[in-house]
This record gives C-alpha cells, structure tokens and sequence, in this order.
C-alpha cells in the first residue's frame, strides 16, 4: 500500500463548480501536509499548506483529518486554469522526506 | 532570485553511461531533494539532504549517489545508466522543511 493514496481522477467539472479531493494518509507519525499544483510538464507548485485546523486561501479550502487519516482539498467556483494535476504530500516531523501521492487530475470544462 | 535551476533540461544516454544531474538554488535553503517523476508512480524521492555534508535516502536511491558540499548546489550522479531510469528528474529546495519545497524546472532524461 501506497504510503499517501489519491484518486487518479480525472475529474471533469464544468466553470463555476465547485469540487473536492481527498488524500489518505498511513503512517500515523506524519506530521505536515501540503498540497501542490502542477500543469503538463511542469514542475510541481505549491498551492497551500494544510493545518489541523484547516485554512482558505482564496476559493481552495484545504483540511485535515487526523483521525481517519486523510486530507482534503476544496475548490469553489473553477475556473479553466485551475485544470491541472494536484498533489498531496505528507511529511513526518524532523525528517522534512516529502511523501507524494500520485495526484488527483482535474478538467475544467468550459 | 534564480530559485532552484536544473541542467541539463533534457539528456539522452546511453546504457551504462554516467552523468551528473546538476542543481543550484539561490536561496540559501537548507533542505534539498531529488525526486524523479514516472507516469501512475507520481514522484518519488531519490535522496535528500539536511544541510551542507549531510545527506540520507529516500524512497528509491539505488543506482544513484549525491553529495552536498556547499549550501547551494546538490548534484545527482547516475553511476551507470539503465533503461529504468528514464524518467523526469526534479530537484527541490526549502529554507525549512515544514514550510513547503521549491522545485526546479526538471532535467528530461532518456536512458537508450
């Protein structure tokens, strides 16, 4: 079993919906959680950290649930540039080794 | 600011053939990383260093070395290239490691 799990998607929203991913974790001793970006052959990007206690940045919400072991990502109102490849990533505290799923990809549809 | 810069961009090589993936990043960070990137694997990290003279493995480090001799630059060596390591090599950075990595425009690399 993957260390981090993502649903490969893709995911085909039409402009203005809103939808959400979610990324499950296994080892219990992970500590930081992020979220990134990243287009057709480019190099990842990030798009936000993710606290226990969730936080927004602009129309991304992204949470954390460390019971069930997963983190979620929540975007409003899409719009055609958000179509990309996104990524969760985990990292266990004092080692900075940066777990990454295999992304979740997303097409906005016009 | 630079950031984090890879070369070459793109590389072919021949079977058995050795090379060093150069990376340097401007940004006095201290944390820096290697991940190569396979199409349904996602990226996986190679090797990883804390600082200047320390350096650990990750997740997939056979066939490749790295050293970190100076804050800025952390080069990845291919001891003696395989088809399997075909892959898209990217290097990362970070000033400290829960704030997120910065990564480089990656290094295409086509092993025949």
């Amino acid at each position: 079993r993957k260390e981090v799990e993502q649903d490969p998607g893709p995911f085909n929203v039409p402009e203005g919906a809103t939808v959400a991913f979610n990324c499950t974790y296994s080892n219990s001793a992970s500590q930081s959680f992020f979220w990134y970006r990243q287009d057709c052959r480019k190099e990842p990007k990030l798009l936000m950290s993710v606290y226990s206690s969730g936080n927004e940045d602009g129309r991304f919400t992204a949470q954390l649930n460390r019971a069930s072991q997963y983190i979620s990502l929540l975007i409003r109102d899409s719009k055609l540039s958000d179509s990309a490849t996104y990524l969760c990533v985990s990292t266990t505290s004092g080692t900075y080794k940066y777990i990454f799923g295999t992304g979740t990809r997303l097409k906005v549809l016009a | 600011n630079a950031g984090v810069t890879q070369t070459p961009k793109f590389q072919v090589l021949k079977t058995g053939q050795s090379m060093t993936l150069q990376c340097a990043q401007d940004m006095n960070h201290e944390y820096m990383s290697w991940y190569r990137q396979d199409p349904g694997m996602g990226l996986r990290l190679i090797h990883y260093s804390v600082g200047a003279g320390i350096t650990d493995q990750g997740e997939v480090p056979n066939g490749y070395n790295v050293s970190r001799s100076t804050t800025e630059d952390f080069p990845l060596r291919l001891l003696s290239a395989a088809p399997s390591q075909t892959s898209v090599y990217f290097c990362a950075s970070s000033y400290e490691g829960t704030r997120g990595y910065t990564f480089g425009s990656g290094t295409r690399l086509t092993v025949v």
